[in-house]
């Protein structure tokens, strides 16, 4: 069936670096949304991306429906972008989402 | 602006126990609606869809169920709580089948 694999499951960068992270799926995917979990819990949208590449700040997301994978960029790292982020992929043959296991960012001094 | 609300917060209900969640969308008209769940350390499952009032898709078997009484509005339901019901319930909704889905604050529940 329809699965995400998301990497890495946690990430620590210094100030000012950047990294990237990666979902992977099984099936060709319609659309990809990545999230940031909220401090209660609840998620925050980041991008939204049927095709192609959005960038928003120091972020940037690129999705690739042919060969089945997403990636968020952070560039230049801040304290306040430490959380958990999740892709979630849309499949193309139902109404089914299926979402990432997680990514926890923590951003260090 | 679209608003969307959840009830209750959080719930401690016994097993056993009858459990409505409910979900409100305000400023939009027709939304699509969806319920996830993420057990405790687990990972977001989308529960149910509904794209018209009245009408609700199944995508994962837990026992749940969900009504769609109002155009603006998601119950998710049991009549029996079972321990692996605990977890946190989150509603989203979206315009149509190709747009970003935009989610409701949840309800953290506990089943002893």
């Amino acid at each position: 069936g329809d699965q995400v694999e998301q990497s890495p499951s946690a990430l620590s960068l210094h100030e000012g670096t950047g990294s990237a992270l990666r979902c992977n799926f099984t099936t060709t995917m319609r659309a990809v949304q990545w999230f940031r979990k909220n401090s209660r819990g609840s998620l925050i949208n980041l991008f939204y991306l049927a095709s192609g590449t959005k960038e928003n700040g120091r972020l940037k997301s690129a999705f690739d429906s042919k060969e089945r994978y997403s990636t968020l960029h952070i560039r230049d790292a801040q304290l306040e972008d430490s959380g958990t982020y999740f892709c979630a992929a849309e499949s193309s043959n139902t109404n089914k989402v299926v979402f990432g296991t997680g990514t926890r960012l923590q951003v260090l001094p | 602006a679209q608003t969307i609300h959840q009830w209750p917060v959080a719930e401690i209900k016994a097993v056993g126990s009858p459990l409505s969640l409910g979900c409100t969308i305000k400023g939009k008209s027709s939304p699509n609606l969806y319920w996830y769940w993420q057990a405790t350390g687990g990972t977001l499952q989308q529960l149910f869809y509904s794209i018209t009032v009245g009408q609700v898709e199944s995508v994962v078997q837990l026992n749940l169920s969900a009504s769609r009484p109002k155009d603006d509005q998601f119950i998710l339901s049991t009549e029996k709580l079972l321990l692996s019901h605990s977890g946190f319930y989150l509603c989203a909704w979206r315009d149509y089948n190709y747009a970003e889905q935009f989610f409701g604050p949840g309800t953290r529940l506990t089943v002893l």
